[in-house]
């Protein structure tokens, strides 16, 4: 069973960057066909999609995010990272990772969820 | 960019159907995915590509798409399936989510 767990500082100062770290367990984030993602959810709000990465290295991002966006991954670790930079009190949410499958391309395992806040 | 649009909330009566609806533009031609969010849980794929279940999820859920709406359908709806439930799709290589419905069980 594949398991997913975000990790990182649960409060980012505005004008930082803000990282993140999904480590996968269960299997080998290299293996298979899928793409690995981040998505977050301001509280009381929907879910945004922030991007994808495979394990080539290959990305892509939301448009309305791409400025302030990278994610990486490190197979040796079995983990994929988000970084957000230059961020407001608009960035505060919960920080979701998650798998997709280039078959059905759907969200098929998703991490509990970080909670971050952009604070002074 | 594309947009998904979801009613705010559904209601229906313990035992009964309920419809949770995903319009988009020729939404038809695309694959649609739902998403169950219960409060303070990650979200759980409940329908891929239109009308598929996971394993482990009930036969009371189902889903169409055709022309600008997708449909996700509860047969007999029960106490625990009251959450919030997302539609996503694929658009230009970039995820697009609905803005969500809460599903409430009276």
């Amino acid at each position: 069973q594949v398991q997913l767990q975000e990790s990182g500082p649960g409060l980012v100062k505005p004008s930082q960057t803000l990282s993140l770290t999904c480590t996968v367990s269960g299997g080998s984030i290299s293996s298979g066909s899928y793409y690995w993602s981040w998505i977050r959810q301001p509280a009381g709000k929907g879910l945004e999609w922030i991007g994808r990465i495979y394990t080539s290295g290959s990305t892509n991002y939301n448009p309305s995010l791409k400025s302030r966006v990278t994610i990486s991954v490190d197979t040796s670790k079995n983990q994929f990272s988000l970084k957000l930079s230059s961020v407001t009190a608009a960035d505060t949410a919960v920080y979701y990772c998650a798998r997709g499958d280039q078959i059905n391309w759907a969200f098929d395992y998703w991490g509990q969820g970080t909670l971050v806040t952009v604070s002074s | 960019s594309y947009e998904l649009t979801q009613p705010l909330s559904v209601s229906v009566a313990l035992g009964q159907t309920a419809r949770i609806t995903c319009g988009g533009n020729n939404i038809g031609s695309k694959n649609v995915h739902w998403y169950q969010q219960k409060p303070g849980q990650a979200p759980v794929l409940v329908i891929y590509r239109d009308s598929k279940r996971p394993s482990g999820i009930p036969e009371r859920f189902s889903g169409s798409n055709s022309g600008n709406t997708a449909t996700l359908t509860i047969s007999g709806a029960q106490a625990g399936d009251e959450a919030d439930y997302y539609c996503q799709v694929w658009d230009s290589s970039t995820v697009v989510f609905g803005g969500g419905t809460k599903l409430t069980v009276l």
